[in-house]
C-alpha cells in the first residue's frame, strides 16, 4: 500500500524554526515527485512546492519561494519542509502529497495519495 | 485570492445531481487537459476523485463524473447521498512557472 505518514502537531514561537517530514513507504520514493499543499484554518488549499527526490530537483510557488526549503532524504525515503524563522501566519495544516505519476514533467500528475496533515501552530 | 474560482457553496437533496463549476484561464485549465478535483471531509485529507478532466481512479464511484468547456471545468455528482456533504476543490496544472493552482473550494450540502 502506498503511504505517506506525515510527523506530529508542532506548537512554535514566533521566530523559531521548524523542519516537518513526510514518510513515504510502499513505492519507489525516488521516482515520483512530492508536494506540499498548505491549508489556513477554514481556508481552502494552497500548492508551496514539490520535489523529484531522485535528484532533488524542487520547484517553488512563487508564494512560497524564499518563505520555506523543501528537501528530501532517499536514503530514509522521507521529504521535508522547513522554516527558518516561523510567523504566527505560518499556521495551517501542511499536507504532503504525491504525484500520481511517476518521473514526468513536474506536477502534471495528480496528487495521490496525500499524508494525513500536519498542523503547525505558531503562537507567542 | 484563489487562481481558480469556485462557487463558495451549493447545496441539493439527496438523490439529486449537482454539478460544481471551476473557472480558469487560457493559462490553465483552458491549456491542458490536467484538472483534478479532491474531496475533502472536515478533518480529513483531501481525497482524489476525479484527474485528467474526467478519469475515475479506482474505487471512486461512477456517481462522479467531470468535464471541460474552454476555460471552465465541472464536476458533477449523481445520485447524491448524505456522505458526499464536504469541501470540494479543482486544480490545474498551469505552466513551468506557475505548476499548480487551486480553487478555493465549494463546500456542498446535503439538505
Amino acid at each position: 500500500e502506498v503511504q505517506l505518514v506525515q510527523s506530529g502537531a508542532e506548537v512554535k514561537k514566533p521566530g523559531e524554526s521548524l523542519k516537518i517530514s513526510c514518510k513515504g513507504s510502499g513505492y519507489s520514493f525516488t521516482s515520483y515527485w512530492i508536494g506540499w499543499v498548505r491549508q489556513m484554518p477554514g481556508k481552502g488549499l494552497e500548492w508551496m512546492g514539490i520535489i523529484y527526490p531522485g535528484d532533488s530537483d524542487t520547484r517553488y510557488s512563487p508564494s512560497f519561494q524564499g518563505q520555506v526549503t523543501i528537501s528530501a532524504d532517499k536514503s530514509i525515503t522521507t521529504a521535508y519542509l522547513q522554516w527558518s524563522s516561523l510567523k504566527a501566519s505560518d499556521t495551517a495544516i501542511y499536507y504532503c502529497a504525491r504525484h500520481a505519476n511517476p518521473g514526468g514533467i513536474a506536477a502534471q500528475s495528480p496528487f495521490d495519495p496525500w499524508g494525513q496533515g500536519t498542523l503547525v501552530t505558531v503562537s507567542s | 485570492q484563489s487562481a481558480l474560482t469556485q462557487p463558495a457553496s451549493v447545496s441539493g437533496s439527496p438523490g439529486q445531481s449537482i454539478t460544481f463549476s471551476c473557472t480558469g484561464t487560457s493559462n490553465d485549465v483552458g491549456s491542458y487537459n490536467l484538472v483534478s478535483w479532491y474531496q475533502q471531509h472536515p478533518g480529513k485529507a483531501p481525497k482524489l476523485i476525479i484527474y485528467e478532466g474526467n478519469k475515475r481512479p479506482s474505487g471512486v464511484s461512477n456517481r462522479f463524473s467531470g468535464s471541460k468547456s474552454g476555460n471552465t471545468a465541472s464536476l458533477t455528482i449523481s445520485g447524491l447521498q448524505a456522505e458526499d456533504e464536504a469541501d470540494y476543490y479543482c486544480c490545474s496544472y498551469a505552466g513551468s512557472s506557475t505548476f499548480v493552482v487551486f480553487g478555493a473550494g465549494t463546500k456542498l450540502t446535503v439538505l
